[in-house]
């Protein structure tokens, strides 16, 4: 079975600082990654997606993330954060070939910042 | 857009009762919805996977005479918590696929339930 494992449970950033949560999963055929951002009291939106190409993807608000076949992992990055990012980031995976939106998800990282 | 209702997005319900939560699509049709149940500082965890016109497919370990789940049109599905007990409280989402060859979803706000 497939899993999703993110690092950090809680960042805590001051503005204009980078931003990497680390995700990693265990799965060995082909998979579609996702990271979803849940801000406070609010629902889950997606912010980017990979299915196939350019490993290096741009997703909304200035978000990226960088698909490491070798090393199973989609960490997110941001160059610069700013207070209105925070909010818990959720990496998830999909299995391709399985159901479609099967989505296994990491635990969550819950990312505050400082103004 | 796709935007995905829930209802309610609270509940508190007596121990021994149930209860029932709506999922809706508004503005598209989805021919698949998921049901997902977050713990507290835990991730979501997948409950099952609810087909319009079908038998909905239960994740392993999920009571499916418990948690009954019901997709009678392409923009609802209904979770139906039986019996329920306090250890049945928890935070319940849906979301939906937007075209059947999709692996994209969108989620709903979630519906609280809380069993006393």
């Amino acid at each position: 079975a497939q899993s999703v494992s993110q690092h950090n449970h809680h960042v805590i950033l001051s503005e204009a600082a980078s931003l990497e949560l680390g995700c990693n999963y265990s799965y060995g055929g082909t998979v579609n990654l996702f990271w979803y951002v849940q801000y406070p009291g609010q629902h889950l939106q997606l912010l980017l997606k990979y299915f196939s190409g350019d490993p290096l993807v741009k997703g909304i608000k200035g978000f990226e993330a960088e698909f490491i076949k070798s090393k199973f992992s989609f960490n997110l990055r941001k160059p610069s954060v700013q207070w209105s990012d925070t909010a818990e980031y959720f990496c998830a995976v999909n299995a391709g070939g399985t159901s479609y939106g099967k989505l296994t998800f990491g635990q969550g990282t819950i990312l505050t910042v400082h103004p | 857009g796709a935007v995905v209702s829930q209802h309610p997005s609270r509940v508190i319900c007596k121990s021994g009762t149930s209860v029932k939560i709506e999922c809706r699509s508004l503005d598209f049709q989805a021919t698949t919805m998921f049901w997902y149940r977050q713990f507290p500082k835990k991730s979501l965890m997948l409950m099952a996977t609810s087909n319009e016109g079908s038998k909905a497919t239960y994740e392993q370990g999920v009571e499916k005479d418990k948690f009954l789940i019901n997709h009678a049109s392409l923009t609802l599905s209904t979770l139906t918590v039986t019996s329920a007990h306090p250890e049945d409280s928890s935070f319940y989402i849906c979301s939906a696929n937007k075209r059947v060859s999709s692996y994209e979803q969108y989620f709903g706000p979630g519906t609280r339930l809380t069993v006393t």
